[in-house]
């Protein structure tokens, strides 16, 4: 099976602008997640959709929304970027099936942020 | 809300010996517990997790130990190689239909040939 893929892998935009990422899950699974990574904050949890339904939600303002389409492809929307908000953006998928454990999420390779 | 704490930061070993990274979670529902290795300009990748049902599991050169009593999990690495030279992450979720992984800030672990 293929793997996670996001696209752009790479992005600059400059303050004030908006950005739309793209992660397509592995085929199959039902799960997308978000996730920022800086060096400074570590990887923390964005949102996280489910049968095109926001499922779970992270600590981040309102310029980051996200959505799921049909086909469990996913997109995340920043508006207003802020100098902060560069970073590199992960995605990661998992089968999320029945059961009280969560199933292993993997990961794409990340879309890289830069706001100038 | 969940708190994950990992120590060490940073980890030097001589190649061949062991390596033990650990980690403590705040919140006892959490039944998940999976370790990610991240090599510089790559995504994470799984290398081994654990649920709560199991105290210790073992893949190779790695191993997971849980303790839940006293929330903390543990990462072992044996007989290192210059491969493992990655920083790792652990993490925690509470499952049940939340997808919320959250992660330590990681340990940048160096084997020194």
């Amino acid at each position: 099976k293929a793997g996670v893929t996001q696209t752009p892998r790479y992005l600059i935009k400059t303050r004030g602008q908006q950005v739309t990422l793209s992660c397509s899950p592995i085929s199959g699974h039902r799960s997308v997640s978000w996730y920022q990574q800086t060096p400074g904050q570590g990887l923390q949890f964005l949102f996280e959709y489910f049968s095109e339904t926001q499922r779970n939600k992270g600590n981040f303002p309102g310029r980051f929304s996200g959505r799921q389409f049909s086909n469990s492809r996913s997109e995340m929307n920043v508006s207003t970027l802020e100098l902060g908000d560069s970073a590199l953006y992960l995605c990661a998928s998992s089968l999320s099936g029945a059961g009280g454990f969560q199933d292993t999420q993997y990961f794409g390779p990340g879309t890289r942020l830069t706001v100038l | 809300g969940e708190n994950v704490e990992q120590h060490p930061s940073t980890l030097s070993v001589q190649e061949g010996d062991s390596a033990v990274i650990k980690c403590t979670y705040s919140d006892s529902a959490s039944n998940y517990f999976p370790w990610y290795k991240q090599e510089l300009g790559k995504r994470p990748q799984l290398i081994i997790d654990i649920r709560s049902n199991v105290g210790e599991k073992k893949d190779q050169r790695i191993a997971v130990t849980l303790n839940k009593t006293a929330k903390h999990f543990s990462l072992h690495i044996t007989e290192t190689q210059p491969e493992d030279s990655a920083v790792y992450f652990c993490a925690a979720s509470t499952g049940f239909g939340n997808e919320k992984l959250t992660f330590g800030t990681g340990t940048r672990l160096t084997i020194i040939p």
